[in-house]
């Protein structure tokens, strides 16, 4: 399962890291996204990173505000914002891929129940 | 990259089949077997029931089905039974963005 943490209420122009523990699997094995929701809005992924945590890879439109990384010896991924404005109020869910690289594994096959950040003054 | 373009709303009867359509261009939808189809129900986390345009994860009833013709991929439910009713997603690879992109959603509903 996943369960992911950090979120909450913060200002316009503030930072925000999040976190996700993972069990019940080889985590190292599998690559890692967060995919985000904004309220009554559909689905974007933000950010990925592969099993080993070599290659990151991030949604066009973040311009270098989030940062992905994780952590093997800890069965953890985290998703470290930055900037962030009010159009980035949203669930953010922490979801599985089902092979170890993001190219060419293009599905998430589990997710967690999801953390809300609120971006508002 | 624009989102996939799904119909916002599709119902049908219990014991019915219904079909929901998710359209992109030859850079996503039409070019690659990379749609995946997710279903969530309110206040709850999508859930993975169709992936590389036709494959069903196991534990996933054989009710849903997937398909592709073109650059519309399709989502068929038969059986409809009163808990599929929620919202639907597509998403697909594409070669124009770094990330995969998804449809726009559609809610099923059961009359």
């Amino acid at each position: 399962q996943l369960l992911e943490s950090g979120g909450g209420l913060v200002q316009p122009g503030g930072s925000l890291r999040l976190s996700c523990a993972a069990s019940g699997f080889t985590f190292s094995n599998y690559a890692m996204s967060w995919v985000r929701q904004a309220p009554g809005k559909g689905l974007e992924c933000v950010s990925a990173v592969s099993g080993s945590g070599g290659s990151r890879y991030y949604a066009d439109s973040l311009k270098g505000r989030f940062t992905i990384s994780r952590d093997n010896s800890k069965n953890t991924v985290s998703l470290q914002m930055n900037s962030l404005r009010a159009d980035d109020t949203a669930i953010y869910y922490c979801a599985k891929r089902a092979r170890i690289t993001v190219t060419g594994n293009w599905y998430f096959d589990l997710w967690g129940r999801g953390t809300l950040v609120t971006v508002s003054s | 990259q624009s989102a996939l373009t799904q119909p916002a709303s599709v119902s049908g009867s219990p014991g019915q089949s219904i079909t929901i359509s998710c359209t992109g261009t030859s850079s996503d939808v039409g070019g690659y077997n990379s749609v995946s189809w997710y279903q969530q129900h309110p206040g709850k986390a999508p859930k993975l029931m169709i992936y590389e345009v036709t494959n069903r994860p196991s534990g996933v009833s054989n009710r849903f089905s997937g398909s592709k013709s073109g650059n519309t991929a399709s989502l068929t439910i038969s059986g409809l039974q009163a808990e599929d009713e929620a919202d639907y997603y597509c998403s697909s690879y594409t070669s124009i963005s770094t990330l995969e992109v998804f449809g726009t959603g559609t809610k099923v509903t059961v009359l």
